[in-house]
C-alpha cells in the first residue's frame, strides 16, 4: 500500500460542478506535487508545493485550484472542468524541496470523469 | 521481443528471462534518474533511482545502468516474474529545483 493517501479514488463530475480532490501523507515530506495522466501516457506534471508554498504552477488554467493547508494535507479544487479534462490525478511528495537525491512517491490517484 | 505502435512500446518476456528496459533522455542537465513501475489501477510506484556520478546500481533483481555519454538509462529485471508485468517508466530531474519529467513508459508483459 502506498503511503500517499489520495480520495475519492473515483469522481463523476458535471462540467458546472466544483469538487475537491484530497491528497495526504504523513511521512514528514515537505515538497508535494500534483500530476495529471492520460491513458497509456506519462504523468505530466502541474503543481509542486514547497514548504506549503506554491512553486511551479506548469500553466494549468484556472479552473483547477491547488492548496497547501499544512504539511501533510495537499487539495486540488476543480471548477468549471471541460471533458478533456478527465484524466488520473496523481499527488506525490517528496522529502525535502529542492534536495538531490530523494525520489517522489506517489499516490494511486483519482480517476477523474468529466461528462 | 520488443514492438512500437501507435500505443506504449511493449516488451514481451518469457516468465524466468531477463528483460532490459531502455530509456533515453535529451536534457544535458539532469543528474537524477528514477525508475518507476506503474501496474493498472495504481499510482507509479518507485523502483531504483541512480545519481549520475555512477554508472550502475543494483537492487533486489534489479539494475539500473547510466551511459551519460550517449544518454541512456536502462532497467535490468533478473528472473523476470508474472507479477513485473506493468508499465515502466524513466524520469529524470535536474541538480536544480523539484521537476521530474518522464518517459514515454515501456509495458512489460511476462507470458508463463
Amino acid at each position: 500500500d502506498t503511503e500517499v493517501t489520495q480520495t475519492p479514488k473515483h469522481l463523476v463530475m458535471g462540467m458546472t460542478n466544483k469538487k475537491s480532490l484530497k491528497c495526504e501523507q504523513h511521512m514528514g515530506h515537505r515538497a508535494m506535487y500534483w500530476y495529471k495522466q492520460k491513458a497509456k501516457k506519462p504523468p505530466e506534471l502541474m503543481f509542486v508545493y514547497s514548504y506549503e508554498k506554491l512553486s511551479i504552477n506548469e500553466s494549468v488554467p484556472s479552473r483547477f485550484s491547488p492548496e497547501c493547508p499544512n504539511s501533510s494535507l495537499l487539495n486540488l479544487h476543480l471548477h468549471a472542468l471541460q471533458p478533456e479534462d478527465s484524466a488520473l490525478y496523481l499527488c506525490a511528495s517528496s522529502l525535502t524541496p529542492g534536495t538531490q537525491g530523494q525520489p517522489q512517491h506517489f499516490g494511486d490517484g483519482t480517476r477523474l470523469s468529466i461528462l | 521481443g520488443e514492438s512500437v505502435g501507435l500505443h506504449l512500446p511493449t516488451l514481451s518476456v518469457q516468465e524466468g528471462d531477463n528483460s532490459i528496459i531502455n530509456c533515453a533522455y535529451s536534457n544535458s542537465a539532469s543528474d537524477y534518474f528514477i525508475w518507476y513501475k506503474q501496474e493498472s489501477g495504481k499510482g507509479p510506484q518507485f523502483i531504483i533511482d541512480i545519481r549520475s556520478n555512477m554508472d550502475k546500481r543494483q537492487g533486489q533483481r534489479v539494475t539500473v545502468l547510466l551511459n551519460k555519454t550517449v544518454k541512456h538509462l536502462s532497467l535490468q529485471i533478473a528472473a523476470t516474474q508474472p507479477g513485473d508485468s506493468a508499465v515502466y517508466f524513466c524520469a529524470e530531474k535536474e541538480a536544480a529545483g523539484n521537476k521530474l519529467t518522464f518517459g514515454g513508459g515501456t509495458r512489460v508483459l511476462v507470458k508463463p
